[in-house]
């Protein structure tokens, strides 16, 4: 078990281009996340799977932002047009089955910045 | 609508003795409560959690306090050791939810 993989560690991109960010679960993990950090907040959540689903959005994952689960396996979070503000941590989770307190497993997270 | 609030940004302590964060909450519906650990560049490492139904939990140096009727809990740590200073986050799951809601942090210094 080699934990929640995230890549690319960290992004530089200019303003209005597009990034996506990879997350690979901990195997046979069924449920997804997707949360961002900005500096001085806590994580918030945008996003999650359970399997290939995806059966909760934020409303802060505007239409700029998709992702995808194919296969119930890794996911893509693609940001298109990128803003400044979209500067932030982007963190995946993982977990299995239904919440017992120290199920939800985070990855390093990936650093976007965009200038 | 902040759901979960940490209103302390910091906090340094001396090796040794005690650290005591603080966490507080709004909504009476979140079934477990969850102590988070982060290092910079890192993501966040699961410390310590407790039901709804409990009031304290304790696991090594770290317990976990929850006062349901003051919508409050706590974390102390220790001894606190310089190892354990990071960014602590207090977060909340309803049992049958799918999303953590996070305080905005507290950052602890552990003077050696």
């Amino acid at each position: 078990d080699t934990g929640v993989s995230q890549n690319p560690r960290h992004k530089i991109t200019k303003r209005g281009q597009n990034v996506t960010f990879r997350c690979d679960p901990i195997s046979e993990h069924n449920r997804l996340y997707w949360y961002r950090q900005t500096l001085g907040q806590g994580p918030e959540f945008l996003t999650y799977f359970q399997n290939e689903a995806q059966l909760e959005k934020s409303r802060l994952l505007s239409d700029r932002f998709s992702a995808e689960r194919p296969k119930g396996s890794f996911s893509t979070l693609e940001i298109q047009r990128t803003e400044q503000g979209d500067s932030a941590m982007y963190l995946c989770a993982s977990s299995s089955g239904g919440f017992s307190g120290n199920t939800i497993y985070f990855g390093e997270g990936s650093w976007l910045t965009v200038v | 609508d902040q759901q979960v609030k940490q209103n302390s940004p910091s906090l340094s302590v001396q090796e040794g003795r005690i650290s005591i964060l603080n966490c507080d909450y709004t909504n009476s519906m979140f079934d477990y409560f969850l102590w988070y650990k982060k290092y910079p560049a890192e993501g966040p490492t699961f410390l310590i959690s407790i039901s709804s139904i409990k009031d304290k939990n304790e696991d090594g140096r770290f317990t976990v306090f929850l006062n349901k009727s003051a919508k409050h809990l706590s974390l102390h740590i220790v001894p606190s050791q310089p190892g354990d200073s990071a960014v602590y986050f207090c977060a909340t799951i309803k049992a049958a939810g799918n999303k953590l809601t996070f305080g905005g942090g507290t950052r602890v210094l552990v003077k050696p």
